[in-house]
């Protein structure tokens, strides 16, 4: 059965503190993807990654950074995070080609104080 | 204007109707295309890709329609169980995903 596992269910920081937030894949999967899911929006790529050490700006990738060092962990970086970071972030992995399911991981609801 | 775009609902139906909704996409060069089931605080889980020539899964069946660039999605006999989120997802030639907002709906007994 596939899995993607993320680091924290709910997290709560405080403007300015860096946050982690991480993503593991047991699929052997190349592609990973962080994304952020906002009421009325739908699922926004921040950024993704074709391989390790190789990553990708996606469509909001602004106050954010991305690290890949092994293949099955995808982690995404708040360097100071911001009231309008409060949101839910899904991290997805897929195997190479387009027409392929994305699997989800359960989500991180962030809340910025 | 947004790459893929649906109505949100709420569609609220009796069980045992039929519900159907659309989702239309700006990219003219897209490639791909699913429909994905997000239940309430959970995850987006793949519920069928749509082809070309439409297809059915069960109670539900999935339309293209290039020239206009849209999707559909029907769903036959609801099931209280179908009462969940449903995201439009387009991929383009660079692979990438674009969701739609999302279009709810919710069965009633």
């Amino acid at each position: 059965d596939v899995k993607v596992t993320q680091s924290s269910r709910y997290l709560v920081k405080r403007t300015g503190e860096k946050v982690f937030l991480e993503c593991v894949q047991d699929m052997d999967h190349e592609n990973m993807f962080w994304y952020r899911q906002d009421p009325g929006l739908g699922l926004r790529l921040i950024y993704f990654s074709y391989d390790v050490k190789m990553k990708e700006k996606g469509d909001i990738p602004e106050g954010y950074s991305v690290s890949r060092e092994k293949k099955e962990r995808f982690s995404l970086i708040l360097e100071s995070a911001s009231t309008n970071q409060t949101s839910m972030y899904l991290c997805a992995s897929r195997a190479t080609g387009s027409t392929d399911t994305q699997y989800f991981g359960p989500g991180t609801r962030l809340t910025v104080l | 204007r947004k790459e893929v775009e649906q109505d949100p609902g709420p569609f609220n139906v009796p069980e045992g109707a039929t519900v159907a909704f659309n989702c239309t996409y700006s990219n003219s060069a897209s490639q791909s295309f699913f429909w994905y089931r997000q239940d309430c605080r959970k995850e987006p889980k793949l519920l069928m890709s749509v082809y070309s020539s439409g297809n059915e899964d069960g109670r539900f069946t999935a339309q293209l329609n290039r020239a206009s660039q849209y999707i559909s999605l029907l769903i036959r006999d609801s099931k209280l169980s179908d009462s969940a989120t449903y995201l439009c997802v387009v991929t383009t030639e660079d692979y990438k995903l674009s969701f739609g907002a999302g279009t709810t709906v919710t069965v009633r007994a």
